[in-house]
């Protein structure tokens, strides 16, 4: 019953360090979500997928590159870190529905979170 | 400047009473409006939605009031219990945008035994 799984938990890097961050999901979901969660705001959308091969920029997707080569995956990379990224990063995934009124019924089922520092 | 607002940072409770959380919007396109719960050092989970063309929706000791006119919604808590201290995310949505989520920046609910 895993769900959502994310890796690792928790990271220090150096700024200029690169780095990818994974998000795993068992549920068979087409959709996957990347997240940041900064002190005192909500969850800021990064990128998302809407499929397999597809993705698209979300809220904030400056200094980050994601790639989604198979379904259950979805993978955030920082090629170049800076201190201004430290944050809490996370994966969501959730499934395709029928639309009603224009939304799906399906909520966003969420990862633990990866927290990052960037010194 | 966001969208979605919960003014309050905070919130303590006494079990068994109720919790009242609340949530304004600015973007009079959104038409669908969720709650997530969230724990330290885990992800928010799902809570409760209501869609714009209704005004109020339960689902056991939770309930969410929508007022369109005033762009505000709330989460009602009854009773409130002592798990039920966690922080409280409201999220909004407009149609067409690929059912992207606005965030609000959480409430921190504490019950008091």
């Amino acid at each position: 019953n895993a769900g959502v799984t994310q890796t690792p938990k928790f990271r220090v890097l150096k700024t200029g360090q690169s780095m990818t961050l994974l998000c795993a999901q068992d549920m068979n979901h087409e959709y996957m979500y990347w997240y940041r969660q900064d002190p005192g705001m909500g969850l800021r959308l990064i990128h998302y997928s809407v499929g397999e091969g597809t993705t698209a920029k979300g809220e904030v997707p400056d200094g980050y590159n994601v790639s989604r080569l198979k379904k259950q995956n979805f993978l955030l990379g920082l090629e170049s870190a800076a201190p201004s990224q430290t944050s809490v990063y996370f994966c969501a995934s959730r499934a395709w529905d029928r639309v009603l009124f224009f939304h799906s019924n399906q909520p966003q089922h969420f990862g633990d979170g990866t927290r990052l520092s960037i010194l | 400047d966001q969208q979605v607002k919960q003014n309050s940072p905070s919130l303590s409770v006494q079990e068994g009473r109720i919790s009242i959380l609340n949530c304004d919007y600015t973007n009079s396109m959104f038409d669908y409006f969720l709650w997530y719960k969230k724990y330290p050092a885990e992800g928010p989970t799902f809570l409760i939605s209501i869609s714009s063309i209704k005004d109020k929706n339960e689902d056991g000791r939770f309930t969410v009031f929508l007022n369109k006119s005033a762009k505000h919604l709330s989460l009602h808590i009854v009773p409130s219990q002592p798990g039920d201290s966690a922080v409280y995310f409201c999220a909004a949505s407009e149609a067409y945008s690929n059912y992207q989520l606005i965030w609000g920046a959480g409430t921190k609910l504490i019950i008091k035994p």
